[in-house]
């Protein structure tokens, strides 16, 4: 079964660092790009960036480089989102998903998602 | 960037109605990189169509999608009552970022 598994929930204070998860299986983990998505509280969804586990290749939404980082460990088959400071307006339901690399399988569009982590960030 | 406006922002519909939904983009959609996805209460958004009018591995064929350029929609032919939930659209076109629309959120009437 193809599947990506996120970290739990997370509750931090203002000022922390993070780092959360998304592991795929059963499928060529190198071949699809993990895109992250910010759902804040009653609101819509947010593509923040993505990377590409064969090179680690990442594209960002502007308003999102320099406060998270998207890295990958292909040997393990997992990505990661990780803030260094985190802020209140960081609260969120974070979710992982996958879309392929080649323009062929891109076409699919995100197929695959997590089941979310909650981030809760409060003093 | 390109700006997805979703419209209405809420539809009241009974079961077993016909549902549209709209979804405009702000410059044309390369090659129809157009999706559509459901989210219900508590879960993570599921695929329903992609290239615009492609459905995705086990939907309904209640689901449809249309549209190219700029203006695309998804038509639910009979609502069933696992179908109220917030839909969205998203483009991944050329280049990111990718985006999406602000959802359309379908309620019992």
């Amino acid at each position: 079964e193809v599947q990506l598994v996120q970290s739990g929930a997370e509750v931090k204070k203002p000022g922390e660092s993070l780092r959360i998860s998304c592991q795929g299986s059963g499928y060529n983990f190198s071949s699809y790009w993990i895109n992250w998505v910010r759902q804040m509280p009653g609101k819509g969804l947010e593509w923040m960036g993505r990377i590409d586990p064969s090179d680690s290749y990442t594209n960002y939404r502007p308003s999102f480089e320099g406060h998270v980082t998207i890295s990958v460990d292909k040997s393990i088959s997992t990505a990661y989102l990780q803030w260094s400071n985190l802020k209140a307006s960081d609260t969120a339901m974070y979710f992982c998903a996958r879309q392929g690399t080649s323009w062929a399988l891109a076409y699919y569009g995100m197929d695959v998602w997590g089941q979310g982590t909650t981030v809760t960030v409060s003093s | 960037e390109i700006v997805l406006t979703q419209s209405p922002g809420t539809l009241s519909l009974s079961p077993g109605e016909r549902a549209t939904l709209s979804c405009r983009a702000s410059q044309s959609v390369s090659s129809s990189y157009l999706a559509w996805y459901q989210q219900k209460p508590g879960q993570a958004p599921r695929l329903l169509i992609y290239g615009a009018f492609s459905r995705a591995t086990g939907i309904s064929d209640r689901f449809s999608g249309s549209g190219s350029g700029t203006d695309f929609s998804l038509t639910i032919s009979r609502l069933e009552p696992e179908d109220f939930a917030v839909y969205y659209c998203q483009q991944y076109g050329s280049s990111p970022p990718w985006t999406f629309g602000q959802g359309t959120k379908v309620e019992v009437k």
